[in-house]
């Protein structure tokens, strides 16, 4: 089955402590994209990245990093966890960027 | 980054009655405008899209218009079901990033 897997669903951690989130992807899309979703702010774009180990800042990168080393994996990394990256995070995966784009389940974090 | 401005941010129709959610955008390169449809706990699914070289594009009971002249597409949706209740987005492509609007709760109502 055609599929974007992201993990964990929920996390709950502390300010500072370096986390991960992990997205897969099991299409052969070029294309892999972050973002984050917040209350009257739609979706807004972190890192995106057109290929394996070409990968650029979206609309709000401060504060994330991420890598491609595999076609399949776009992992998020998280450094310094704040508050303000309390949020509702999606993976998503399409061939190119003017294609449909598919979207994992989403992973709800919280940082107190 | 660019913008896109989405309207209404809620929107109740009775079941039957059309719905229409309008968005603009700035960039004029843009060429690559799709709606997505996001379900309470899923993430967003493309329900249609358009590009720049059409002005019209239909599937059953969804339909996209674009006015690149004007830089604002629309999405309507007829004869709308229960099942049609979600939050919609548009979205799209300038340059080599996406941008979403801010989304439409739509409530259908039995």
């Amino acid at each position: 089955e055609a599929q974007v897997t992201q993990n964990p669903r929920y996390l709950i951690t502390v300010t500072g402590k370096k986390l991960t989130v992990t997205c897969s992807q099991n299409m052969n899309h070029e294309y892999m994209s972050w973002y984050r979703q917040d209350p009257g702010l739609g979706l807004r774009q972190i890192y995106y990245s057109m290929n394996v180990e070409v990968t650029d800042k979206g609309d709000v990168p401060e504060g994330y990093k991420v890598s491609r080393k595999e076609k399949r994996n776009f992992p998020l990394i998280l450094e310094s966890p704040s508050p303000n990256q309390t949020s509702l995070y999606f993976c998503a995966s399409s061939m190119g960027r003017r294609t449909e784009a598919f979207f994992g389940q989403g992973t709800r974090l919280t940082v107190v | 980054g660019e913008n896109v401005e989405q309207h209404p941010s809620t929107l109740s129709v009775q079941e039957g009655d059309s719905a229409v959610i309008k968005c603009t955008y700035s960039d004029s390169a843009s060429n690559y405008f799709p709606w997505y449809k996001q379900e309470l706990g899923k993430g967003p699914q493309l329900i249609i899209d358009i590009r720049s070289n059409v002005g019209e594009k239909k599937d059953q009971r969804i339909a996209v218009t674009l006015n690149k002249t004007a830089k604002h597409f629309s999405l309507h949706i007829t004869e709308t079901q229960p099942e049609d209740s979600a939050v919609y987005f548009c979205a799209q492509t300038a340059g080599n990033q996406f941008y979403f609007g801010t989304g439409t709760s739509l409530t259908v109502i039995p």
